[in-house]
């Protein structure tokens, strides 16, 4: 069964940087997107960007260009994200998730890792 | 603020249905399929609807999808206890070159 499987928990000081791992199984790796979406507390769903593990593209939220850089290693099926200069805005759970292949949308998703930004 | 609109919360009787609208612009449902969500409280996103009105597999005909113009609706049928969560829309943004969510929609049975 298709699964993505996320890293556990962070806690960092502001200004540092995180990475974080989704792990896919269950079907071909290079066959479908992956994006990041966060959630702050108590808040909604927030795009971070996407990459295409196939032909190597990445899209990026504007807002976090300059900060965020996603990676994937094929031999692992193994998706990364690393958000440097982190504030306490960045606080949020974070969310890899699987785009359909040949259809629009989300079908499967991580669980989620908590990352609390705090001095 | 975000780029799609829902109304903060929507509420009916178990059985009672509900609408869920989400309005959008020329440049995200206007031109793109959107797909909604269902959130339980401290769980991850779950798919609801994809191409504005397939249901994936496993997921009730209680739940169904719609688009018009700029805007698209979830429905839900038969309310439940178990509906309760949150809801949200998606879709892809030409102009933002991105995608957009709503900013969610709690579903109250009461």
């Amino acid at each position: 069964q298709v699964q993505l499987v996320q890293s556990g928990a962070e806690a960092k000081r502001p200004g540092a940087s995180v990475e974080i791992s989704c792990k896919a199984s269950g079907y071909s790796f290079t066959s479908h997107y992956i994006h990041w979406v966060r959630q702050v507390p108590g808040q909604g769903l927030d795009w971070m960007g996407l990459v295409d593990p196939s032909g190597g593209s990445r899209n990026y939220a504007p807002k976090l260009q300059g900060r965020v850089t996603m990676t994937w290693d094929r031999s692992t099926s193994t998706v990364q994200m690393e958000l440097r200069s982190l504030q306490s805005d960045d606080t949020a759970v974070y969310y890899c998730a699987r785009e359909g292949r040949d259809s629009s949308g989300f079908d499967y998703w991580g669980q989620g890792t908590l990352v609390t930004v705090s001095s | 603020q975000s780029v799609l609109t829902q109304p903060p919360s929507v509420s009916a009787a178990p059985g009672q249905k509900v609408i869920i609208p989400c309005s959008g612009s020329t440049s995200n449902i206007g031109k793109h399929y959107v797909s909604w969500y269902q959130q339980l409280p401290g769980a991850a996103p779950k798919l609801l609807i994809y191409d504005n009105d397939k249901r994936p597999s496993g997921i009730p005909d209680r739940f169904s999808g719609s688009k018009s113009g700029t805007s698209a609706t979830l429905g839900i049928t038969g309310l439940q206890t178990g509906d309760e969560a949150d809801y949200y829309c998606g879709t892809w943004d030409s102009t933002l070159s991105g995608w957009v969510f709503g900013g969610g929609t709690r579903v109250t049975v009461l």
